[in-house]
């Protein structure tokens, strides 16, 4: 079936480091993915989506590009700050059929500064 | 506009108790879906709805009904609470593109 994984944390990064956060991803269908993130206490707010293969989605300094062929949409931004210090979440949502969005088990991330 | 609300914040049940939780959403989505967090797990969908009258199974229902008599509103009900079922829980309302909307999470504690 349909999965997701992403890289294990905690990522513990100093401030204006470089980050990356791996996910990839099984589908059977053509699915569309997202990462969110998740600040303590809060729900989940989206950060960035790609619906297609080479699609670049980008926010807030973040971005993640849709690889096909190697079923991945790696998270990544030049130069961190304390106030990235969160959880990150990747996800794809599908529908062949059944209604399916599935999340990573998430990655924590804190920026020291 | 307020976006995604869910009531009540916390929650404490006794084992075998029954309690709805409130979620409603001012965006006029037709999806919305129902999700559990539990530590090391991610989110797992419970229930999810495309329209008013229209729901359906996620990945872990048993235990959860669901109903969606309004676009607006989506109450999940737990028919008799476990300890298993002491998670945070997530409303979210979403686009057709998959964009969703989550509303801030109840915590709720079985004992």
């Amino acid at each position: 079936g349909d999965s997701v994984t992403q890289m294990e944390g905690p990522v513990t990064l100093s401030e204006e480091a470089f980050l990356t956060i791996n996910c990839t991803y099984t589908a059977t269908g053509y699915p569309s993915l997202f990462w969110y993130v998740q600040y303590p206490g809060e729900g989940l707010q989206l950060l960035l989506k790609a619906t297609k293969a080479d699609d670049k989605g980008s926010n807030k300094g973040f971005e993640a590009t849709y690889r096909k062929e190697t079923t991945s949409f790696h998270l990544e931004k030049g130069s961190v700050q304390v106030s990235d210090s969160a959880v990150y979440f990747c996800a794809l949502s599908d529908y062949s059929g059944t209604y399916k969005y599935i999340f990573g088990t998430g990655t924590r991330l804190k920026v020291l500064a | 506009n307020a976006g995604v609300t869910q009531t009540p914040k916390f929650q404490v049940l006794k084992t075998g108790q029954s309690m709805t939780l409130q979620c409603a959403q001012d965006m006029n989505h037709e999806y919305m879906s129902w999700y559990r967090q539990d530590p090391g797990m991610g989110l797992r969908l419970i229930h999810y709805s495309v329209g008013a009258g229209i729901t359906d199974q996620g990945e872990v229902p048993n235990g959860y009904n669901v109903s969606r008599s309004t676009t607006e509103d989506f109450p999940l009900r737990l028919l008799s609470a476990a300890p298993s079922q002491t998670s945070v829980y997530f409303c979210a309302s979403s686009l057709p593109s998959g964009e969703q909307y989550f509303g801030p999470g109840t915590r709720l504690t079985v004992t």
